[in-house]
């Protein structure tokens, strides 16, 4: 079966645009995690979306949001972007919440300029 | 609030090496999850083995094991007769019940041939 698909890989964003990040999960997860990886920070928790409700939030400002639409897709959004923000952004899926196997994509590779 | 802690940032052994990876964890609950995860170059990380606290039963997967013990916090994961495709980044990772997920900063491994 498909693996998790993230769309795009890579994008280039000025400082202030918005962003939105696509995740296509396995077909039947019906959890998706988003994380954030940089050099410095580590891999750091974002937020968890299960049946098209946020479950979990990181630690983040309110300019991260995201959503899960009934098909389990989800989107995140990012606002007024910040240099900071550059980043790999890891989508995981799961069948369940939390305690199984979670499979990931390859991540957005964003860069802010 | 929770922990983990890869005290090793970067290992570099010879092929044919074993090779342990250390991960130390915080929580106070008493149910949780503990992963491990390999990331390659692509960036995807790979889902390695999951371990729920009640089960302390240590595991062996070809030329991995994992050692868990609860009394130490520990979750140390070896790689036996190590190869050059094992050169990645591995994380430990603690997953709630609730689904929250904390990884750890990460092992760089380098098996040199």
């Amino acid at each position: 079966k498909a693996g998790v698909t993230q769309t795009p890989r890579y994008l280039i964003k000025t400082r202030g645009q918005q962003v939105t990040l696509s995740c296509s999960p396995i077909s039947g997860h019906r959890s998706v995690s988003w994380y954030q990886q940089t050099p410095g920070q580590g891999l750091q928790f974002l937020f968890e979306y299960f049946s098209e409700t946020q479950r979990n939030k990181g630690n983040f400002p309110g300019r991260f949001s995201g959503r899960q639409f009934s098909n389990s897709r989800s989107e995140m959004n990012v606002s007024t972007l910040e240099l900071g923000d550059s980043a790999l952004y890891l989508c995981a899926s799961s069948l369940d919440r939390g305690q199984g196997e979670a499979f990931f994509g390859q991540g957005t590779r964003l860069t802010v300029v | 609030a929770q922990k983990v802690t890869q005290a090793q940032t970067e290992i570099s052994v010879v092929e044919k090496e074993d090779v342990t990876l250390d991960c130390v964890y915080e929580t106070r609950d008493t149910t949780y999850y503990l992963f491990w995860y390999k990331q390659p170059p692509s960036g995807e990380l790979v889902f390695l083995i999951r371990r729920n606290s009640f089960d302390e039963q240590n595991e062996i997967s070809g030329r991995y094991s994992w050692n868990f013990q609860k009394s130490t916090s520990s979750f140390n994961f070896t790689i036996t007769a190590s190869q050059v495709v094992d050169s990645a980044v591995y994380f430990c990772a603690l997953t709630l019940r609730a689904g929250k997920s904390t990884f750890g900063d990460g092992t760089t491994l380098t098996v040199k041939p």
